[in-house]
Order: C-alpha cells, then structure tokens, then sequence
C-alpha cells in the first residue's frame, strides 16, 4: 500500500531530550516535507525537500532540523525540544495524480508531540 | 507571501442539507492551485477537492463542489446532502504551480453535522 509513514504517532517529552520524529514513504516521491498544526493556525510548513541532500526551510524552522540521506526517508530532528514545540506534526509528500496530471500533496498520520 | 483565510471558525448543518463553508486568498501569482482538505477526528488529512487557477470550470466531486471567483480570490466549499460522515475540520489551501509548491494553509472551520 502506497503511504507516508510516521513514528511515534504521540510522544510526551521533557525540555532539552532529544527527539526525533521519523517520515517514511513507499512511492518514491523526490518532494517531502514537514507541516506543524496550532489550533487557529492552521498547517505551517517547517522544513522541505526536492531530493536527496537538498533540503530548505519553510515559514517556521526556527528548533528544528531535517536530513535527507535517502529518498524515503525525512526525519524532522529536535534538538532542544520546548514547550513552544508542542504541536500536531505531519509529513508529507507529493504524489502524482494521473488524472489531471497535478502534483497532490500526501500526508502520513500526524504524530502529537507534547513537551513539557 | 501567500495568505489564505477561513472567516469562519465554526459551521454547523442539519443532515441532508448543504453547507457553504468560505475562504479568500491573496496572491499576485497567475497559475496556481486551490485545495479544500478534510481532517476527520482520526488527524488523517484527506484531499476533498482541488482546482487548477486556469480553469474556469468549477470542480465537483460528487457531493462536494468549489465556486471559484479568481478575480476575487475567493474559493468556496459546497457540501450537498450533508452526511454525519462529513463532520470533520476543512482547510482550505494554496499553491503555486512552479517553484518552491509549498500548501499554504488557511486557519481551519469546524464543521458539525446535526442528526
């Protein structure tokens, strides 16, 4: 089956332990990328990738990190989580949709991050 | 930079009938795309509908269909025969059709379904 993988699906963590949150897709998608959700706010991108070793930042990367070693795989790294950090993540990536030929967005299932 | 806005925190409809929920967006962009995601409680972001900026046919899917007004830059969700199926967050985004193709999201309506 065709999907975006994340681990863990919820975690709750301390300030200052390091995280990382693990995106993994079986379609072998160039494009991927990591959205934060915030009540009110909406989906905000942190962190983007056109391929591997390319990597940029999106609206809010400020404490976070990304790597791209493999083109499955997109781990979004904290290395100093915060209170602030807390949120509902996601991982994307683009997949092709034959009937109209537009790149749609996949997402995987959402991991709930609470740091406390 | 790119914005997209829900006025509308909440809706709510009786089953069976429709529903209207809105967006507006600010571009200077010609060619780009619109997208209304549904997110059920289970977080799942599903695509409901998309629309291509140079079409001026509106999009339908089954139950659910856009009125898109480019010069407006407004972009409207219709839900018909409403289903308590149908009870979940919507969000409305944006995204160049060329270039970085980031999804800008707008802030998310709520929708209830009443039996």
């Amino acid at each position: 089956e065709a999907q975006v993988t994340q681990n863990p699906r919820y975690l709750i963590t301390v300030t200052g332990k390091k995280l990382t949150v693990t995106c993994s897709q079986n379609m072998n998608h160039e494009y991927m990328s990591w959205y934060r959700q915030d009540p009110g706010l909406g989906l905000r991108q942190i962190y983007y990738s056109m391929n591997v070793e390319v990597t940029d930042k999106g609206d809010v990367p400020e404490g976070y990190k990304v790597s791209r070693k493999e083109k499955r795989n997109f781990p979004l790294i904290l290395e100093s989580p915060s209170p602030n950090q807390t949120s509902l993540y996601f991982c994307a990536s683009r997949m092709w949709q034959r009937s109209s030929g537009a790149n749609v967005l996949t997402f995987g299932a959402g991991s709930r991050l609470t740091v406390l | 930079a790119q914005t997209v806005t829900q006025s509308q925190p909440e809706m709510s409809v009786q089953e069976a009938e429709t529903v209207t929920l809105s967006c507006t967006y600010d571009t200077s962009e010609s060619d780009y795309y619109l997208f209304w995601y549904k997110q059920p409680p289970s977080r799942q972001m599903i695509l409901v509908i998309r629309q291509e900026a140079y079409k001026q046919q509106n999009a339908t899917e089954n139950r659910f269909s856009v009125n898109f007004q480019k010069a407006a830059k407004s972009f409207s969700l219709k839900i018909s025969d409403s289903q308590l199926g149908d009870a979940a967050m919507y969000f409305c985004a944006y995204r160049e059709r060329l270039g970085a193709q980031k999804l800008v999201f707008g802030q998310g309506t709520r929708l209830t379904i009443n039996p």
